[in-house]
């Protein structure tokens, strides 16, 4: 299985901060690589899809890159709607598994 | 508007079974593969099980393999998830999804998920 790793684990931000979370692959996965978001009682919403491209509807200060083995999602200014846990999740190799998760909350 | 409905989930004892059930409505069911994916109280996500848009090809998480069977009744645009040998680390929220890209069973990740249904395992 591939092993998909995030940081931080945690975070704590302000309204309008950028927020950077990173995700690394055990192996290189190209460009294979989704970020979604999940908060709390609710299920996931997938955010950015094939490492960099945003999902219709999700707001554009959403953005997401990187290629290989290393990866980011970020939020260029935090809003109040996106505190919650963010999970990248990588679909090149069988099974598809989840990093541990980010929870961002309120500095 | 895609809606998946899961239901079925229950409290069932150690060495139990269950059957769990996602109904789907909004988009060509039997077009796209689906899967289950489980997340246990206060931890991550697990991919379990997959299916095929036909139905022809079944995935499973390893540790899962020969307790759990997936299958489909695309008549009826219902996916199920048969558990049995059920074990207290069974425990989890199970949400059924599908596949973004319909030309495989799990490039592009999952754009729609439903509500979840929980399974508790315990005596």
């Amino acid at each position: 299985d591939i092993q998909m790793t995030q940081s931080p684990s945690s975070l704590s931000a302000f309204v309008g901060d950028r927020v950077t979370i990173t995700c690394r692959a055990g192996q290189s996965i190209s460009t294979y690589l989704n970020w979604y978001q999940q908060k709390p009682g609710k299920a996931p919403k997938l955010l950015i899809y094939a490492a960099s491209t945003l999902e219709s509807g999700v707001p554009s200060r959403f953005s997401g890159s990187g290629s290989g083995t290393d990866f980011t999602l970020t939020i260029s200014s935090l809003q109040p709607e996106d505190f919650a846990t963010y999970y990248c999740q990588q679909s090149y190799g069988t099974p598809p598994t989840f990093g541990q998760g980010t929870k961002v909350g309120i500095k | 508007e895609v809606q998946l409905v899961e239901s079925g989930g229950n409290l069932v004892q150690p060495g139990g079974s269950l059957r769990l059930s996602c109904a789907a409505s909004g988009f060509a069911f039997s077009r796209y593969a689906m899967s289950w994916v489980r997340q246990a109280p206060g931890k991550g996500l697990q991919w379990v099980s997959a299916m095929s848009a036909t139905g022809g090809s079944t995935y499973f998480a390893d540790s899962l393999k020969g307790r759990f069977t997936i299958s489909r009744d695309n008549s009826m645009n219902t996916l199920y998830l048969q558990m049995n040998s059920l074990r207290a680390e069974d425990t989890a929220v199970y949400y059924c999804a599908k596949v973004k890209d319909s030309s495989t069973w799990y490039e592009g990740g999952f754009d729609n998920w439903g509500q979840g249904t929980l399974v508790t395992v315990s005596s």
